[in-house]
């Protein structure tokens, strides 16, 4: 079946490690993102990515990393650097043309820093 | 300043009655969408509906439906005969300009939480 696989579902890091989480599509959708959801909050951009090779911050890239190497695939690497890591991460794709454009998105991964 | 605001925290309705979850935006551009989600306790995001703002329509899909007031810069989401699935979070959001990759960026509100009681 087409979709968005995140994974891992759940982790845990300690202070000072980078993860990567993965999301993958087999969608052929031509834009993903990654955004970071807080408890009782709403979705926050970290980052865009509309072709391969090219993507683009959005509010918080601080502390975060991508890469768009492939157009199904867009993985999100949480740095040292990101000061308070722990939070629900949603990748999501889109298709360019559709009448709404609406996001599709993963299950979520949720990061936990120990 | 907030381009997505959406007031009510919590909202409780009870089975089988309608109930309107308010959403108010901000923007310039005068092409924009705006659309509603649902999140469950298990976390994924379901899309919902979509109004475009040159849509003349009030946008409907099943118990679904978007109250549009454009002057009033209004977007609330109508749940007609509320069903206990139908707790969750949900969350309005818009997209701000046309075309194929421009408004690529949804900005999304903090969302109200709604408890359907039997």
């Amino acid at each position: 079946d087409g979709g968005i696989t995140q994974s891992p579902k759940y982790l845990f890091r300690k202070e000072g490690q980078n993860v990567t989480l993965s999301c993958e599509q087999n969608l052929n959708h031509d834009a993903m993102y990654w955004y970071r959801q807080d408890p009782g909050q709403g979705l926050r951009l970290i980052y865009y990515s509309q072709i391969v090779n090219d993507f683009q911050k959005g509010d918080i890239a601080e502390g975060y990393s991508v890469s768009r190497e492939k157009k199904e695939s867009f993985p999100l690497t949480v740095t040292s650097a990101q000061k308070n890591p722990t939070a629900f991460y949603l990748c999501a794709s889109r298709i360019f043309g559709g009448p709404a454009g609406e996001l599709f998105f993963g299950e979520g991964s949720r990061l936990t820093v120990l | 300043a907030q381009k997505i605001t959406q007031t009510q925290p919590g909202m409780f309705v009870q089975e089988k009655e309608a109930v309107t979850l308010d959403c108010t935006y901000d923007t310039s551009d005068p092409s924009y969408g705006l659309f509603w989600y649902k999140q469950p306790s298990s976390g994924e995001m379901i899309f919902l509906i979509y109004q475009g703002s040159y849509d003349q329509q009030n946008a409907t899909e099943g118990r679904y439906s978007l109250n549009f007031q454009k002057a009033r810069k209004s977007a609330n989401l109508v749940i007609s005969a509320s069903q206990l699935g139908d707790s969750a979070m949900y969350f309005c959001a818009m997209r701000e300009g046309v075309g194929e990759t421009s408004g690529s960026r949804l900005t999304f509100g903090e969302g109200t939480q709604l408890t359907v009681n039997p």
